[in-house]
């Protein structure tokens, strides 16, 4: 089975532009979730995605957004860049809402997004 | 605030060496615990999970890790490390959000190990 895939890997934009990721969770999982990965700050949790709907999100500002598909597909966008949007910007998936089974699923992870704004 | 904190972070240890990273998170409740490892140039990968029942859970490569409820703990153990668990380590915590029931994984800053052979 085929694992969480994300494009592109690299990408490398100006301050005040707008950027577009992509993910595709692992067949048949429904969930995704989005995180912001920095040397400072780690691993943050940006928003949760379940059936096109955003389920649960973190403390980003408005300038970070991200939808899901029909087919569990999901994309992030920034707008805006900021100097301090450069991270590695990750892509999990599990089967099923994180909330279902109180949060006992395992989410996997994909390679990441290396954002770089100049 | 509520927080996931890993205490080292950075471990250098000799092959053969025992390891023990800790982790400790601040949120009251029922919590779902995790260790993700991320070996170099490579994405996170799931080393062990913790929900309930026996609070020692073995995971994959040799590890463990131990949830001692009374500490706020989930420390990951290897007895014996090897070269090739040169990797940066992350402890996580899901737990409920707020009325809706929304659940979010938090992740600690990591713990980088170098082990020297």
């Amino acid at each position: 089975k085929a694992g969480v895939t994300q494009t592109p890997r690299y990408l490398i934009k100006t301050r005040g532009q707008q950027v577009t990721l992509s993910c595709s969770p692992i067949s048949g999982h429904r969930s995704v979730s989005w995180y912001q990965q920095t040397p400072g700050q780690g691993l943050q949790f940006l928003f949760e995605y379940f059936s096109e709907t955003q389920r649960n999100k973190g403390n980003f500002p408005g300038r970070f957004s991200g939808r899901q598909f029909s087919n569990s597909r999901s994309e992030m966008n920034v707008s805006t860049l900021e100097l301090g949007d450069s991270a590695l910007y990750l892509c999990a998936s599990s089967l099923a809402e994180l909330r279902r089974g109180g949060g006992t699923d395992t989410q996997y992870f994909g390679p990441g997004t290396r954002l770089t704004v100049l | 605030a509520q927080s996931v904190s890993q205490h080292n972070h950075h471990v250098i240890l000799s092959e053969a060496a025992s390891l023990e990273l800790g982790c400790n998170y601040s949120y009251g409740g029922t919590v779902n615990l995790f260790w993700y490892v991320q070996y170099p140039g490579q994405h996170l990968q799931l080393l062990l999970k913790y929900f309930s029942g026996d609070p020692l859970v073995k995971g994959i490569k040799g590890f463990e890790a131990e949830f001692i409820k009374s500490k706020f703990s989930f420390n990951l153990r290897k007895p014996s490390v090897q070269w090739s668990d040169t990797a940066e380590y992350f402890c996580a915590v899901n737990r409920r959000y707020s009325g809706a029931g929304s659940y979010q994984l938090t992740f600690g800053k990591g713990t980088k190990l170098s082990v020297i052979p």
